[in-house]
């Protein structure tokens, strides 16, 4: 089992330009998140899918939209990028717990600069 | 919103010796989780406690929450140059997370 995956690993964007990050999980697991991780902070989540075909916002979700077309995958969208977007991304998922959230499966990381 | 805080911010030992940090939050959680992250990468999970427990061990780690003070402890004890890591506590409520700032632990050899 590969886990989560992230693709791509690094990027750099100029201002303005849009990309895709994806985030891939081959655990049959129902809930998937984005977090951003920025210099000396903890995570911070961002969007936030608790099934196929659902979404919803997390603490930071200004400029970013999702996608949760497939169980597998949750993709995490810049329209138009900010240097403030400037980050490293996380993707984690997790199974239902009893109906509260259990542990948290972290891909590799997405390190993004926007200049 | 939800807020972790975690104390302290850094903390360098030696090997062998226990490294103790903590988590405080403000609201009501489901359940507190402890993470650790190696150099960027992801993180792994250590250990969950739920609120209606006070204390959990694995290994070489115990955790205490004590919801009535909104806090929570990690310990680590032996600890070893390969605990050399950031650690994080993540509160859950509803289908939400909050993270805490972190612990940067060093442990010297």
């Amino acid at each position: 089992n590969a886990g989560v995956t992230q693709t791509p690993k690094f990027r750099v964007l100029k201002t303005g330009q849009s990309m895709t990050l994806l985030c891939a999980q081959d655990m049959n697991h129902e809930y998937m998140y984005w977090y951003r991780q920025d210099p000396g902070m903890g995570l911070r989540l961002i969007h936030y899918s608790v099934g196929e075909g659902t979404t919803a916002k997390g603490e930071v979700p200004d400029g970013y939209n999702v996608s949760r077309l497939k169980k597998q995958n949750f993709l995490l969208g810049l329209e138009s990028a900010a240097p403030s977007q400037t980050s490293v991304y996380f993707c984690a998922s997790s199974s239902p717990g009893g109906g509260e959230i259990s542990e948290q499966f972290f891909g590799p990381g997405t390190r993004l600069t926007v200049l | 919103s939800q807020q972790g805080e975690e104390d302290p911010q850094a903390l360098s030992i030696q090997e062998g010796e226990n490294a103790t940090m903590n988590c405080s939050y403000k609201t009501s959680i489901n359940n507190l989780q402890w993470y650790r992250q190696n150099s960027g990468r992801g993180l792994v999970h250590l250990i969950l406690i739920r609120s209606n427990e006070r204390e959990k061990h694995s290994g070489r780690l115990r955790v205490t929450l004590d919801t009535s003070k909104k806090s929570s402890s990690l310990l680590i004890t032996a600890s070893r140059a390969a605990d050399t890591a950031s650690y994080f506590c993540m509160l859950t409520g509803g289908f939400k997370t909050i993270f805490g700032a972190g612990t940067r632990l060093f442990v010297k050899a």
